[in-house]
């Protein structure tokens, strides 16, 4: 049963405006989050994280909000420009030895 | 510093046949992964090690071996390729910390 979820496959913004990309987790002793992103043909790349002690984490144009009580993360991306198309998984450790990823959101921004 | 690398980056395998694909990093990482990913499906764990000369079964391991001999190696196995093991194979290192560091994939057809 997949732990982690990205409900939405793809998401298309436009050049200059705001991404909302989401993430849902089941299991409440998850205690740390990641967002990697992938271009087609390489390796994923990390990109932001948060614990669970934070509830916001800001890193340039993007910023990870957590909702603990809800079991939802968002991956914001301000302002959206067309080198940010590209896959993003969410991801949460398992035990502390590996990473349970989501299915992946494809964003496109289109000038 | 060349970070994970992977080879080969591609290969076509009949059904029956034998491979081994090679990771390597250079980053004295303890941890190391393999991952396969599929269309829709996100990136699932095969097997992973905790460090040189240990390996454990992640969430897919059916039709894999692995092994790890030299902390800077992992190598996984095919013994006999079948069409389901047609995927995007990478693997990924890490520290103590949760952050993997990805190679840039090899792309595997089983014909």
């Amino acid at each position: 049963d997949q732990q982690v979820k990205q409900n939405s496959p793809s998401l298309s913004v436009q050049e200059g405006r705001i991404s909302i990309l989401n993430c849902d987790y089941t299991n409440s002793m998850f205690d740390y989050f990641l967002w990697y992103k992938k271009y087609p043909a390489e390796g994923p790349t990390f990109l932001i994280s948060i614990s669970s002690i934070k509830d916001k984490n800001e890193d340039g144009r993007f910023t990870v909000f957590l909702n603990k009580s809800a079991k939802h993360l968002s991956l914001h991306i301000v302002p959206s420009q067309p080198g940010d198309s590209a896959v993003y998984f969410c991801a949460a450790p398992n035990s502390g030895y590996a990473l349970n990823f989501g299915k992946g959101t494809s964003l496109l921004v289109t000038p | 510093n060349a970070g994970v690398t992977q080879t080969p980056k591609f290969r076509v395998l009949k059904t029956g046949q034998s491979m081994t694909l090679l990771c390597a990093q250079d980053m004295n990482h303890e941890y190391m992964y393999w991952y396969r990913q599929d269309p829709g499906m996100g990136l699932r764990l095969i097997h992973y090690s905790v460090g040189e000369g240990t390996t454990a079964k992640g969430e897919v391991p059916d039709g894999y071996n692995v092994s790890r001999l030299k902390k800077q190696n992992f190598l996984l196995g095919l013994e006999s390729a079948a069409p389901s093991q047609t995927s995007v194979y990478f693997c990924a290192s890490r520290t103590r910390l949760y952050e993997q560091y990805f190679g840039p994939g090899t792309r595997l057809t089983v014909t």
